[in-house]
């Protein structure tokens, strides 16, 4: 079956922005997460959801970033005014359920120019 | 900040040699989860242990936890040169959310 996707799977923005990621996880899976990784960095974990509700969002570094998943399936990040520093490739990933393995999209690169 | 760290950071052998890569954490976890990843994205998972297992075995790979002393290892054994990537072990906490917190990975490289 399908994986999970991400898109786009490249965005340039410029310094100040609003962009918004999209996530389309495997279908069924309950447990949907998001993480973002620097070059030469493990992923850092941002936020997860457990069905529609945010079950742990102690991740995201502040109040530009927030995310949604309104029906419990596709997931979309929105990140505000955006920095330079906010440049990485953000990863979603996708579980059966919280105490399972993660399946990952092939993430989208943000760059803030 | 990183719950688990791995070591080596990177570690250069020869195919068919066997490759060590350890990962430890701080505090009580549920269970841990060993992730692969070629190019800096996409990343596969490889093999998930609970914390009441001590040792799980995937093909080539094996996994060991030790939950007196907050680490596990990863071994693949009869490497190759497809093994080539950056490991990464993930774990999770016993507070009462499932957010998994990364490592800071072991660079493998085989060479053939």
């Amino acid at each position: 079956g399908a994986g999970v996707s991400q898109t786009p799977s490249n965005k340039v923005t410029e310094k100040g922005k609003y962009v918004e990621l999209r996530c389309d996880p495997i279908s069924g899976h309950t447990a949907l997460y998001w993480y973002r990784q620097s070059l030469g960095q493990g992923p850092e974990f941002l936020i997860y959801f457990q069905g529609t509700g945010a079950a742990d969002d102690s991740g995201l570094p502040n109040d530009r970033f927030f995310a949604v998943r309104p029906e419990g399936s596709v997931s979309t990040l929105k990140i505000q005014r955006t920095e330079r520093g906010d440049s990485a490739v953000y990863l979603c990933a996708s579980s059966w359920d919280s105490q399972y393995e993660q399946y990952f999209g092939p993430g989208t690169r943000l760059t803030v120019t | 900040s990183q719950q688990g760290e791995e070591d080596p950071q990177a570690l250069s052998i020869q195919e068919g040699e066997n490759a060590t890569m350890n990962c430890s954490y701080k505090t009580s976890i549920n269970n841990l989860q060993w992730y692969r990843q070629n190019s800096g994205r996409g990343l596969v998972h490889l093999i998930l242990i609970r914390s009441n297992e001590r040792e799980k075995h995937s093909g080539r790979l094996r996994v060991t936890l030790d939950t007196s002393k907050k680490s596990s290892s990863l071994l693949i054994t009869a490497s190759r040169a497809a093994d080539t990537a950056s490991y990464f072990c993930a774990t999770d906490y016993t507070s009462g959310t499932y957010k998994y917190i990364f490592g800071t990975g072991t660079r493998l490289k085989v060479l053939a």
